[in-house]
């Protein structure tokens, strides 16, 4: 079961941006770090931002990402065809029974 | 160069057991937690276990607490997740992925390309 709610899907047009929420609670995003992965079709999964906001090396600038409270945001910017996957948000939940949660995911389509 | 192969999957029957096994190489294998996670087919992702780099600490998803045991043997770089009481909502692909610290924590730094376990009779 999902934790975190992020939107099923965005799109928008070859160089454009998108935005994707990712919503928690005080338990695992209000006090932890985010990561976000990004799932391209037939593969497994990649992380993309670590530590709410950081990038592995190999990422573009064009990916960004904050937190504020208990959401979490990725931006994408200068969108390409390549882009188009499905994207997770994940963190880890402090509360009663804690572990490790992740976003429901948001499919990018690229018009 | 980080790599990780995951290994074990394959059609079981309802209430049987499977041993999924992953092979680490590339890195400090005894440096860092691993975890489990799965992905049943066209569904999103699903944290099962993790593990720290000592063993001492182990947590597991609600839904597999009691059914699965993960394990990883540091001399080996490999990591285990032992399943029973096999039900058909565990048919995914499981992923073993890497940690970015040496207790669980918020982030899977590496994953390997996933096996594919089936419970159905």
């Amino acid at each position: 079961q999902s934790v975190l709610t992020q939107p099923p899907s965005v799109s928008a047009a070859p160089g454009q941006q998108v935005t994707i929420s990712c919503s928690g609670t005080s338990s695992n995003i209000g006090e932890n770090y985010v990561s976000w992965y990004r799932q391209l079709p037939g593969t497994a999964p990649k992380l993309l931002i670590y530590d709410t906001y950081k990038r592995p090396s190999g990422i573009p600038d064009r990916f960004s990402a904050s937190k504020s409270g208990t959401s979490a945001t990725l931006v994408i910017t200068g969108l390409q065809t390549g882009d188009e996957a499905d994207f997770y948000c994940g963190t880890w939940d402090s509360g009663l029974r804690p572990g490790k949660v992740f976003g429901t995911g948001t499919k990018v389509t690229v018009l | 160069e980080v790599h990780l192969v995951e290994s074990g999957g394959g059609l079981v029957q309802p209430g049987r057991s499977l041993r999924l096994s992953c092979a680490a190489s590339g890195f400090s294998f005894e440096d860092f937690a691993m975890h489990w996670v799965r992905q049943p087919p066209g569904k999103g992702l699903q944290w099962v276990a993790g593990i720290s780099w000592t063993s001492r600490v182990v947590v597991y998803a609600e839904s597999v607490k009691g059914r699965f045991t993960i394990s990883r043997d540091n001399a080996e770089k490999s990591l285990y997740l032992e399943m029973s009481s096999l039900r058909p909502e565990d048919t995914a692909f499981y992923y073993c992925a890497k940690d970015i610290e040496g207790d669980p924590s918020s982030c899977l730094y590496d994953w390997g390309q996933g096996t594919l376990v089936t419970v159905s009779s």
